[in-house]
């Protein structure tokens, strides 16, 4: 079945250790991609990647790495979270046809940082 | 890519269309229309784009008017099960996606 895996789920954690939510697809797609999403602001891109080793910040990069080694992985990384990065975050895939791609979602990570 | 504007809320009955407009008035010659929803807090699901002319699949129908200024998205027999968010996205191949907060359809029984 094509689809796009997160782990894990759901994390709480403290603030300033270190995270990883990793993120797969099976579609062998090119471009993958990090939103977070919170209440009244709609879905906001974090990072995203054209391909293996290309990688390139969205709107709201602070406080976030990525990482793209091989093409069906792409680990968000948090250095040190924060409070303020309590959120829902998602990860998509897409295959890179010029202009008429679609987005493939997984189902979400819910993070709280206390 | 384009800035667009959609209500923030809208209401439908079940078995009736739902028409969802959105405005995309800056929009430009390659620039297509993308389609999502988001169904209470998974993860977004692709509906529908085009770019000029009028679209239809299994999910929904895409009508874009003649200068490209603005689109009606049409589920034809609105269900309960359409009861999500849905977002309207102009893009052109950039690989910034741009989402916005969406309308928010309820369809009621």
């Amino acid at each position: 079945e094509a689809q796009v895996t997160q782990n894990p789920r759901y994390l709480i954690t403290v603030t300033g250790k270190k995270l990883t939510v990793t993120c797969s697809q099976n579609m062998n797609h090119e471009y993958m991609s990090w939103y977070r999403q919170d209440p009244g602001l709609g879905l906001r891109q974090i990072y995203y990647s054209m391909n293996v080793e290309v990688t390139d910040k969205g709107d709201v990069p602070e406080g976030y790495k990525v990482s793209r080694k091989e093409k069906r992985n792409f680990p968000l990384i948090l250095e040190s979270p924060s409070p303020n990065q309590t959120s829902l975050y998602f990860c998509a895939s897409s295959i890179t046809l010029g202009t008429g791609e679609t987005q493939y979602f997984g189902p979400g990570t819910r993070l709280l940082v206390l | 890519d384009a800035k667009t504007t959609q209500p923030t809320s809208m209401d439908c009955a079940e078995g009736r269309a739902a028409n969802l407009p959105c405005n995309h008035s800056t929009i430009s010659g390659n620039e297509y229309v993308y389609w999502y929803r988001q169904i209470h807090s998974q993860g977004p699901q692709y509906i529908i784009h085009g770019l000029k002319n009028n679209e239809t699949n299994e999910m929904a129908s895409l009508i874009i008017t003649e200068d490209r200024k603005s689109s009606t998205l049409i589920l034809p027999h609105a269900t309960l099960r359409d009861t999500a968010v849905y977002y309207c996205i102009v893009r052109a191949g950039t690989y910034k996606y741009i989402f916005g907060t969406g309308t928010r359809l309820k369809v009621l029984a």
